[in-house]
């Protein structure tokens, strides 16, 4: 049972356009998400978070925004730079909890265009 | 300093072979994961330690066995592994809260580790 689904195993955009990647969860519980990138051959990378009491969140080219009627999370990234092409990790984890632990989803590669 | 450090960065070990894998950091952080990727997967849990002690561990066969000596070390001990244990293993680090709550986490670069 998959509780973060990102449906888009890829996705192609310009340079200098918008980047959306998409992202939903199926569990009502979780309260924080996150973003990772990850380039091959390296760790994952903390991008950005947004807890659930909020529907946006800015740092810098990326805004996430969260849709908890719908469950739903997207991340933008304006404009969208060559160093950008990487594998997006959407991410979610129900704070307090005992066990603690972040569920990924399967990730988006996001290939930035000349 | 935001680095977790991995060593070794690749691994090539056979069936009968006993390894370890070492991570490092230094931001205080008093929870520590282990973590195992396929390629193109997301990462796999494996193990949690929360203040030096293991606080998860996911039904991971006994052919793996963490340690954590202290607050900024964590080991992945090898030992009789399978080829399809071949993988990207990453070790994360965090704060933990008052209440258990994990802040975002740092991963390490990880080692790619084949197993013959």
């Amino acid at each position: 049972d998959q509780q973060v689904k990102q449906n888009s195993p890829s996705l192609s955009v310009q340079e200098g356009r918008i980047s959306i990647l998409n992202c939903d969860y199926t569990n009502s519980m979780f309260d924080y998400f996150l973003w990772y990138k990850k380039y091959p051959a390296e760790g994952p990378t903390f991008l950005i978070s947004i807890s659930s009491i909020k529907d946006k969140n800015e740092d810098g080219r990326f805004t996430v925004f969260l849709n908890k009627s719908a469950k739903h999370l997207s991340l933008h990234i304006v404009p969208s730079q060559p160093g950008d092409s990487a594998v997006y990790f959407c991410a979610a984890l129900k704070r307090g909890d005992r066990d603690d632990k972040i569920i990924f989803g399967k990730g988006t590669r996001l290939h930035i265009l000349p | 300093d935001t680095e977790v450090t991995q060593t070794p960065k690749h691994l090539v070990m056979g069936m009968t072979n006993k390894k370890s894998l070492k991570c490092e950091q230094h931001m205080g952080h008093r929870a520590m994961y282990w973590y195992k990727q396929k390629a193109k997967k997301p990462p796999e849990l494996m193990f949690v330690y929360s203040y030096e002690k293991l606080s998860i561990n996911e039904s991971v066969p006994s052919r793996f066995s963490p340690e954590c000596p202290n607050s900024s070390l964590l080991n992945l001990h090898l030992h009789a592994l399978q080829p399809e244990d071949s993988a990207l293993y990453l070790c994360a680090s965090s704060q933990l809260g008052l209440a258990g709550i994990s802040y975002e986490q740092y991963f390490g670069p990880g080692t790619r580790l084949t197993v013959t």
